[in-house]
């Protein structure tokens, strides 16, 4: 069982290159986060969707994009990617949002991006 | 802005012992609370977690206890094992809004 995929796992990007981390996971869940963990901190939440068509913004969007074309997948584009932007993300998901019920989020094990 | 503090960046507890993990918020509107359990490179895997309505939630060897007047939470383990170290992270929910607190690294020593 996979659960919540991303990819790729390290990256290192030049400033104001583009990229897209990828997530994927396998569980039909409606609703789908991006959060970034910058050393010493508490994961910040980017970007989040309720379903496939729906995104909104986070804490800490400026500087992302996202998508949500399937229920499975829910990228997160960095479109000119600057040193600020250098961080642990990670994706998860679940079912209902975790604030209204007792389903927790499930996450994926993290990209590491480091932007020089 | 912080909304959620963890202001104990580690903890070294004996094995068999208790674990208390502490966690404080500022916004009196959060209605959720939740932890979460994380090793190195892998993702935080959730934990126990307490609805706002409630003061005491346990699951086996871990309780978490909500103070709404003093806006504190906490995590008890007992009895610490080796197998629980690692870093505990609180978060704290209102709507659409999750907030995560910076994270407390337990030790268990055997």
């Amino acid at each position: 069982n996979a659960g919540v995929t991303q990819t790729p796992k390290f990256r290192i990007l030049k400033i104001g290159q583009s990229m897209t981390l990828q997530c994927a996971q396998d569980m039909n869940h409606n609703y789908m986060y991006w959060y970034r963990q910058d050393p010493g901190m508490g994961l910040k939440l980017i970007y989040y969707s309720v379903g496939a068509g729906i995104t909104d913004k986070g804490e800490v969007p400026n500087g992302y994009n996202v998508s949500r074309s399937t229920t499975e997948d829910f990228p997160l584009r960095l479109e000119l990617a600057a040193p600020s932007q250098t961080s642990v993300y990670f994706c998860a998901s679940s079912d209902q949002w975790t604030g209204l019920s007792n389903q927790p989020q499930h996450f994926g094990d993290g990209t590491r991006l480091s932007i020089l | 802005d912080q909304q959620v503090k963890q202001n104990s960046p580690s903890l070294s507890v004996q094995e068999g012992r208790i674990s208390i993990l502490n966690c404080d918020y500022t916004n009196s509107m959060f209605d959720y609370f939740l932890w979460y359990k994380k090793y190195p490179a892998e993702g935080p895997t959730f934990l126990i977690s307490i609805s706002s309505i409630k003061d005491k939630n346990e699951d086996g060897r871990f309780t978490v206890f909500l103070n709404k007047s003093a806006k504190h939470l906490s995590l008890h383990i007992v009895p610490s094992q080796p197998g629980d170290s690692a870093g505990y992270f609180c978060a704290a929910s209102v709507n659409n809004d999750m907030r995560f607190g910076a994270g407390t690294r337990l030790t268990v020593k055997p």
